[in-house]
């Protein structure tokens, strides 16, 4: 299994401004991604982050706004660039591990940064 | 793109009732995956389903993966009050090393 810390848990942030998430897992892990998260909704992928190269960035997201970092196997970065309210959202980290006898590829998640934008 | 649909949106049972809830994919899946998200938590791993027509139990959570590997379904027997939540189904196209795609969800209620 894999412990995901991600920080901060919250924040409230000004439009414009720009907001950067870490996250850290306990051990090495073959993928990391990160969501997002609306109140009531599901998760929507905005990117998978790649190990020391750019990160891929679904439909509807962008580099710009969402940069993304992974410079090794246990950590990486989202950042949410010139922020407006509807980018207010809960932001998940989630990894993903191919090791060990299980081996089911299951998908653990951080507890989410919670951003309100105002 | 990849798209995964989930029903019901949401499902209000009885305690001791049973709950299904189904899952399409619009393309074939290498695997399907189920979560369970609590209110206020986030996603904890069910299980993965990956051969065809496939089927898995966990106490009372019985969990099918279609023959065409397009659709799945996650049925609560006798449901409980820890049963709450919102379930999502969650698939992987081309092979496990892939990014996997979120279903919309089931909340489920369940009156004591």
């Amino acid at each position: 299994s894999a412990v995901i810390s991600q920080k901060p848990s919250r924040d409230i942030c000004q439009r414009g401004t720009s907001l950067t998430i870490q996250c850290q897992v306990d051990s090495q892990v073959t993928m990391m991604f990160w969501y997002r998260q609306q109140p009531g909704q599901s998760l929507t992928l905005i990117a998978t982050a790649n190990q020391g190269s750019e990160a891929t960035y679904e439909s509807g997201f962008v580099i710009d706004k969402f940069p993304i970092s992974r410079p090794n196997l246990t950590f990486s970065t989202l950042t949410v660039s010139n922020m407006s309210p509807e980018d207010s959202s809960i932001y998940l980290c989630s990894a993903r591990s191919f090791s060990g006898i299980a081996n089911t590829g299951e998908l653990f998640f951080g507890e989410g940064s919670r951003l309100t934008v105002l | 793109g990849q798209q995964v649909m989930q029903i019901p949106q949401y499902q209000h049972v009885q305690e001791g009732e049973d709950f299904t809830t189904y899952c399409n994919s619009s393309t074939t899946l290498s695997n399907i995956q189920w979560y369970k998200q609590r209110p206020g938590g986030h996603p904890v791993f069910l299980i993965q389903l990956v051969k065809s027509g496939e089927v898995k139990k966990q106490k009372r959570l019985t969990f099918q993966f279609g023959e065409a590997k397009k659709n799945s379904s996650l049925h609560i027997t006798a449901t409980q009050t820890t049963d709450v939540g919102t379930y999502f189904c969650a698939g992987s196209m081309k092979t496990s090393y892939d990014k996997v795609i979120f279903g919309p969800g089931t909340s489920l209620s369940v009156i004591p």
